[in-house]
């Protein structure tokens, strides 16, 4: 089975801080996503990566950033977090554009 | 851009009542459709997906879903619909260029007895 881990399930940070958030898959995917899910909103692409080193941002790149170091690690950086980042994050990897898309089971962020 | 609506952000039908999910996508070329389902608590369940081909796709729990070309749509459809069908259901979309995989805002289905 594929798996997609991210590091935690529940986060509590305080407003400035660095915030990193991990995801790892076992599949060797070239595709990985984080998106943040809110209700009413939906899943919405934060940032993407397709190959090792590159990245591309989603529909809301502002206040966040990404490393992909390795095929298998994408990280998601809160520089400096802020309580409107409270939310529940989302990692996906997928090989290629016509197969399934795999979830990890989500980090719920809380910034206070 | 591409992007995708689900117009309903709630539905609720009766058990055994037949169910009708809308989405409407914005992309130029030919799209790679998904339903995905997540029920409460639980991460994202893939339910059906379009590539090519016949334009009515069967998927997992009795759903089925059919693309149209031309109204831009692929509503996801169950003739039954089960107390455990309770969920919310998403519309996803990815483009042959870009890489991106994109989201509608979610329809959550409420099914009363």
């Amino acid at each position: 089975d594929v798996k997609v881990t991210q590091s935690s399930r529940y986060l509590v940070k305080r407003t400035g801080e660095k915030v990193f958030l991990e995801c790892v898959q076992d599949m060797d995917h070239e595709n990985m996503f984080w998106y943040r899910q809110d209700p009413g909103l939906g899943l919405r692409l934060i940032y993407f990566s397709y190959d090792v080193k590159m990245k591309e941002k989603g529909d809301i790149p502002e206040g966040y950033s990404v490393s992909r170091e390795k095929k298998e690690r994408f990280s998601l950086i809160l520089e400096s977090a802020s309580t409107n980042q409270t939310s529940m994050y989302l990692c996906a990897s997928l090989e290629g554009l016509n197969t399934e898309a795999f979830f990890g089971q989500g980090t719920r962020l809380t910034v206070v | 851009a591409q992007s995708v609506t689900q117009p309903d952000i709630h539905i609720t039908v009766s058990e055994g009542a037949s169910l009708e999910l809308r989405c409407n996508y914005s992309y130029g070329a030919t799209p790679y459709l998904f339903w995905y389902v997540q029920s409460p608590g639980q991460g994202l369940q893939l339910l059906l997906k379009y590539f090519s081909g016949d334009t009515l796709v069967q998927g997992i729990k009795g759903f089925e879903a059919e693309f149209k070309r031309s109204q831009s749509s692929f509503n996801l459809r169950k003739p039954s619909v089960h107390w455990s069908d309770a969920a919310e259901y998403f519309c996803a979309v990815t483009m042959e260029y870009g890489n991106k995989l994109v989201f509608g805002a979610g329809t959550i289905l409420r099914v009363k007895s």
